[in-house]
């Protein structure tokens, strides 16, 4: 099946530093990317949808010059957590929709877990 | 809002046991409902799915019916194996509405031999 890659898998950070996290489909094109964001014992939270080549649109809540999403192609979108602070420490993951295919028939990568010190 | 609660885990069991892995929502329409399941150091995979009321979805010997009337997409198996340990997700899909994939928090489950 199609498969997308995540990484890194953990991150520890200082506070104030930014952080990358990548999510590539290794096997198909994606037009559109989603990254949710889970807090311990919470609801996995969509954070965002990244369509390649604009601007991604941000959920209610999410503050976007913090959250920097680039979908640069059709196979990477990547997600910058701006001058984290321990309130960011979560578990971000993203997931992919491939082309032609509805929004509910998605791929998701394993996954990354944020510690900001 | 639309919304998805599950049991609180962690659920922990013994090899052959019964599961049952509560899951119920809130939507303003009508809604497709899945369990993804998330294996160790893995993506979420889509595990079932019910696209309307009194639908069954089954894999790998998991079912899950959709029961309009009590608003629930339970997740069940008849004997459970040590392999079956991971994080199960439920989730909803509104088609009329914000397409995207509301889900609960996640329910880990843990088989002991």
């Amino acid at each position: 099946g199609a498969v997308v890659s995540q990484h890194p898998s953990r991150v520890i950070c200082k506070s104030g530093t930014s952080v990358k996290i990548e999510c590539r489909s290794l096997d198909f094109q994606a037009t559109t990317m989603f990254w949710y964001r889970q807090f311990p014992k919470q609801s996995l939270m969509l954070m965002a949808t990244s369509n390649e080549g604009s601007k991604a649109t941000y959920e209610q809540g999410v503050e976007k010059d913090k959250f920097l999403i680039n979908h640069a192609s059709l196979t990477l979108s990547t997600l910058t957590v701006t001058s984290a602070h321990p309130e960011d420490s979560s578990f971000y993951i993203c997931s992919a929709r491939a082309v032609g295919q509805a929004n509910e028939k998605l791929f998701f990568g394993s996954g990354t877990q944020l510690s900001v010190l | 809002g639309d919304s998805v609660t599950q049991m609180e885990g962690p659920v922990t069991l013994s090899e052959e046991a019964f599961l049952t892995i509560n899951c119920t929502y809130t939507a303003t329409g009508y809604p497709s409902l899945f369990w993804y399941v998330q294996y160790p150091g893995e993506g979420l995979q889509l595990l079932l799915k019910a696209t309307k009321a009194d639908d069954k979805g089954s894999n790998k010997g998991f079912e899950a019916t959709y029961r309009k009337e009590t608003t629930s997409f339970h997740l069940e198996k008849g004997s459970v194996q040590v392999s079956d340990s991971a994080v199960y997700f439920c989730a909803l899909y509104l088609v009329q509405g914000a397409q995207k994939l509301v889900f609960g928090q996640g329910t880990r489950l843990t088989i002991n031999p």
